[in-house]
Parts: C-alpha cells; sequence; structure tokens
C-alpha cells in the first residue's frame, strides 16, 4: 500500500468496554509494532511482530491488552475492560527490519478516549 | 536500560533564525537514530535517518548529525519557517531488541511569523 493505515481514527469507549484498533502496514514490510503515545509525551512501545510472531509483547501495560497479526499483515489491537489510564494515542508502524535499512513508517494513529 | 532525552521541551523562535534540537542517549550501543515530525493530531513522519557508522544526514534544509561516543544527536534547521511549527522527536533504534524504537520526549517547536 501507499502508507501505513490505521482505523478508526477516534475512538470514545465508556469505561470498561472493550475496544479493537486495526492496523494495515506498507505492503511486504516484515516488522510490524505498536507504540503508545500520552498526551504530551514521546511514544513509548508496546509490542513488536515479525511476520506472524509477536517477538516482544513487553510493553503491554497489563494482562488487558492482546495483540495479534495472524496472517503476516494486518494487526489488530485489542484492550479488554478499559480504563480512563488507556487514554492515548495508539500509534502503529512497520518496517523492513531484519532487512536494511530499518526506517520504521508510521500510520496516523488511532486516539482513543475512555470516558 | 536505554534512555533518550530532547532538549529543550518547547522552543520559540522568528521566521528566520538558523535552530539546533538536541537529542542525547545513554547507551551507545544503537543502530540508528531517526528524527521525525509531528503535526498536532497526526502521526509521526520521519525526516532523517542516521546509521550509526554515519556522522550527520541532510534533506534540504534539515541536518542532522550523530556523535555515538557522547551520546548525542542534533537536528539544524537553516532558515527556518512558521510551515516548520510541530513537534520534533527522535528515536534511538536497539538492534538487539527487535529494532524497537526509544523515543524522546520531543521538542515542540514555534516559528513566528
Amino acid at each position: 500500500g501507499a502508507g501505513v493505515s490505521q482505523s478508526p481514527r477516534y475512538k470514545v469507549a465508556k469505561r470498561g468496554q472493550d475496544v479493537a484498533l486495526r492496523c494495515d502496514p506498507i505492503s511486504g514490510h516484515v516488522s510490524l509494532f505498536w507504540y503508545q503515545q500520552a498526551l504530551g509525551q514521546g511514544p513509548e512501545f508496546l509490542t513488536y511482530f515479525q511476520n506472524e510472531a509477536q517477538l516482544d509483547k513487553s510493553g503491554l501495560p497489563s494482562d488487558r491488552f492482546f495483540a495479534e497479526r495472524p496472517e503476516g499483515s494486518v494487526s489488530t489491537l485489542k484492550i479488554q475492560r478499559t480504563q480512563q489510564e488507556d487514554s492515548a494515542v495508539y500509534l502503529c508502524a512497520s518496517s523492513s527490519f531484519p532487512g536494511a535499512p530499518y526506517e520504521q513508517y508510521f500510520g496516523p494513529g488511532t486516539r482513543l478516549t475512555v470516558t | 536500560k536505554q534512555e533518550v532525552t530532547q532538549i529543550p521541551a518547547a522552543l520559540s523562535v522568528p521566521e528566520g533564525e538558523n535552530l539546533v534540537l538536541n537529542c542525547s542517549f545513554t547507551d551507545s550501543a544503537i543502530y540508528n537514530l531517526q528524527w521525525f515530525r509531528q503535526d498536532p493530531g497526526k502521526g509521526l513522519t520521519s525526516l532523517l535517518l542516521i546509521q550509526s557508522s554515519q556522522r550527520e544526514q541532510t534533506s534540504g534544509r534539515l541536518n542532522a548529525s550523530l556523535d555515538k561516543s557522547s551520546g548525542r544527536s542534533t537536528l539544524y534547521i537553516a532558515a527556518s519557517q512558521p510551515g516548520d511549527s510541530a513537534t520534533y522527536l527522535c528515536a534511538a533504534l536497539i538492534y538487539n531488541q527487535g529494532g524497537k524504537l526509544i523515543f524522546g520526549q520531543g521538542t515542540e517547536l514555534s516559528v513566528k511569523p
């Protein structure tokens, strides 16, 4: 594709609801990353996929967060029983890593607001 | 643990000025360093990527340098314009941690006409 796309762009959830955020990476990119960006902060790593394998989920803040990439392309980040502290922008990035040059390309993000 | 710091947190300059944004990192074992621009409510746009074997990269009015030994990178913007107003983020890629990026908190730049 032309770039990384994410949907929805905005999501408002009531506390306790489950949400699913979608990421479509650049076609052919092996690696896919999810980051969380709180207001006024830099993005923080959540999890990383190489093809369909989730190789690093060390940044997921709790067991309410779950990510998958079943066919090695589209990825979904799911948050169960949302809490107010989950309010943030969720960014997805894709890259040719482990193939050079490792540059990451970001989508527009999904802004999640938990009320 | 790699930590990335950006100074200053915010910067306001008149149009036409040359300016430098600073980024420091604690672990010199980075593979590359990437500079991004983020406009309000938008995603990240990649500006420049410097490989660890390089010392600088240039794109138009932007020049980024990397000094691994001192743990510093700078982004130089020449002849600033109001359209340059945005938040600038630097991020270090840690190769042996799956290629994830460690970000600084960003510098919010405002260029006044």
